[in-house]
C-alpha cells in the first residue's frame, strides 16, 4: 500500500458525459501527479500540482482539467468523454518538487470505461 | 522527438533463471532514468533511479545499468521469482524539464 488513495476504483459512463476522479496523496506529500495509461499509448504524464499550484503540464487534453485543494487532495475532471478516453488513470504523490529525482508513490488507479 | 524504446516487448522465463531487459532512449539532455515495476492492475513502483554519473545501481535482486554515452540502460533480474511477473517500465527525465518520457514496458512472466 503506497498511502495514495484514489476513488472511485471503477467508473463506467457514456460518451459525452463528465466525470471527476479523486486523489488523496500520502500524508505530508505536497506534490500530486496525474497519469493516463491506455493499452495503445502506455503511461502518459498529464499534469502536476505542487501545494495547490500547477507546476507542469504534459499531454493533457483541453477537455480535461485538474486542481489541487488546500487540504492537498486533487481532482481530475474529464468532460465530453470519448471512447478513446477509456483508460486507467493514476495519481501519484511525492514529498516535494525539486530536481525530478524525488520518488513518486502511485495510487491504485481508477479504471474508466466509456461506452 | 524524445523517445524511450524497450525490448523485448514480452518475455517468459522459468523460476530461478536470470533475465535482462533493455531500454534505449533519445531523450536529450539527459537528467535521470528510472525503472518501475507494475503489477497487473496496480500502480507502478519505483525500483531504481540513476543519474548521469551513475552506471550501476542495485535494489535486491534487481540491478540497473546505465551507459549515458550510448543512451542505453538495462535491468537485470537475478534468480527470478513468481512475484517478478509484472510489467517493467523505463522512464527518462529530460534535463530542464519536468515532463517524463515513458517506455511502453516489458511484460515479464515467470513460470514455475
Amino acid at each position: 500500500d503506497s498511502g495514495v488513495t484514489q476513488t472511485p476504483k471503477h467508473l463506467i459512463t457514456a460518451t459525452g458525459q463528465r466525470v471527476t476522479l479523486r486523489c488523496s496523496p500520502r500524508s505530508g506529500d505536497l506534490s500530486v501527479y496525474w497519469y493516463q495509461q491506455s493499452l495503445d499509448q502506455g503511461l502518459q504524464f498529464l499534469i502536476q500540482y505542487y501545494n495547490g499550484e500547477e507546476r507542469a503540464k504534459g499531454n493533457i487534453l483541453e477537455r480535461f482539467s485538474a486542481q489541487q485543494f488546500p487540504d492537498l487532495h486533487s481532482e481530475l475532471n474529464l468532460s465530453s468523454l470519448e471512447l478513446g478516453d477509456s483508460a486507467l488513470y493514476f495519481c501519484a504523490s511525492s514529498a516535494f518538487w525539486t530536481s525530478g529525482q524525488e520518488t513518486q508513490y502511485f495510487g491504485p488507479g481508477t479504471r474508466l470505461l466509456v461506452l | 522527438k524524445n523517445q524511450v524504446e524497450q525490448s523485448p516487448q514480452s518475455l517468459i522465463i522459468l523460476e530461478g533463471k536470470n533475465c535482462t531487459l533493455q531500454c534505449n532512449y533519445t531523450v536529450s539532455p539527459f537528467s535521470n532514468l528510472r525503472w518501475y515495476k507494475q503489477d497487473t492492475g496496480r500502480g507502478p513502483v519505483s525500483l531504481t533511479i540513476m543519474t548521469f554519473s551513475e552506471n550501476t545501481k542495485s535494489n535486491g535482486r534487481y540491478t540497473a545499468t546505465l551507459d549515458a554515452d550510448t543512451k542505453q540502460s538495462s535491468l537485470h533480474i537475478t534468480a527470478s521469482q513468481l512475484s517478478d511477473s509484472a510489467s517493467y517500465i523505463c522512464v527518462v527525465r529530460q534535463g530542464g524539464s519536468y515532463i517524463p518520457t515513458f517506455g511502453r514496458g516489458t511484460s515479464l512472466i515467470v513460470h514455475p
